[in-house]
């Protein structure tokens, strides 16, 4: 049971770059999260998702899209890349309200 | 728009002592959640304990317990004879509402245990 993947664990991008993180979860789970996590810094919400078909804003959603086809996948995209978006990303689901969610190893993602 | 505060940027806390982390929440919806997690310093995300707004006794979960004080809006998380692998960031964390659809988080209080 692989739980949250995310791919790739670590990336470089030149500004004005694109890119999609990728995040898949086995477990059948309706809830999805994209968080970034600066330095030193709490987890800010960029993107939720409540099933296949539904997504809406978080915190922070400035410079991000997001998708969600499937119950599995919620992948992140980055269309113009900014030295403002270096951070760590983390993908978590959950499988009902008073349920914790799990959390994927997290994308460490550079803008240069 | 809720709102979740932790007060504490960092503590360091004597091996075998008890510890408290503070949280304080802002939420005029009556249904929510509240969790706390630890994140050592390799960086995964681990669940402590999770306390819903109608639960009628304080969580507990081993050594984690959560003093909340719905008046005060507080949920502070009491570590009870600390280790050394207690050392980490602690994350408190809400979901408002019935949908419990949108979690936020706090800064995060990073705590450091003496041996």
């Amino acid at each position: 049971n692989a739980g949250v993947t995310q791919t790739p664990k670590f990336r470089i991008l030149k500004i004005g770059q694109s890119m999609t993180l990728q995040c898949a979860q086995d477990m059948n789970h309706n809830y999805m999260y994209w968080y970034r996590q600066d330095p030193g810094m709490g987890l800010k919400l960029i993107y939720y998702s409540v099933g296949a078909g539904i997504t809406d804003k978080g915190e922070v959603p400035n410079g991000y899209n997001v998708s969600r086809s499937t119950t599995e996948d919620f992948p992140l995209r980055l269309e113009l890349a900014a030295p403002s978006q270096t951070s760590v990303y983390f993908c978590a689901s959950k499988f009902s309200r008073d349920q914790p969610q799990h959390f994927g190893d997290g994308t460490r993602l550079s803008i240069l | 728009a809720q709102k979740i505060t932790q007060t504490q940027p960092g503590m360091f806390v004597q091996e075998k002592e008890a510890v408290t982390l503070d949280c304080t929440y802002d939420t005029s919806d009556p249904s929510y959640g509240l969790f706390w997690y630890k994140q050592p310093s390799s960086g995964e995300m681990i669940f402590l304990i999770y306390q819903g707004s109608y639960d009628q006794q304080n969580a507990t979960e081993g050594r984690y317990s959560l003093n909340f004080q719905k008046a005060r809006k507080s949920a502070n998380l009491v570590i009870s004879a600390s280790q050394l692998g207690d050392s980490a960031m602690y994350f408190c964390a809400m979901r408002e509402g019935s949908s419990a659809s949108k979690i936020i988080f706090g800064s995060g209080t990073r705590l450091s245990i003496r041996p």
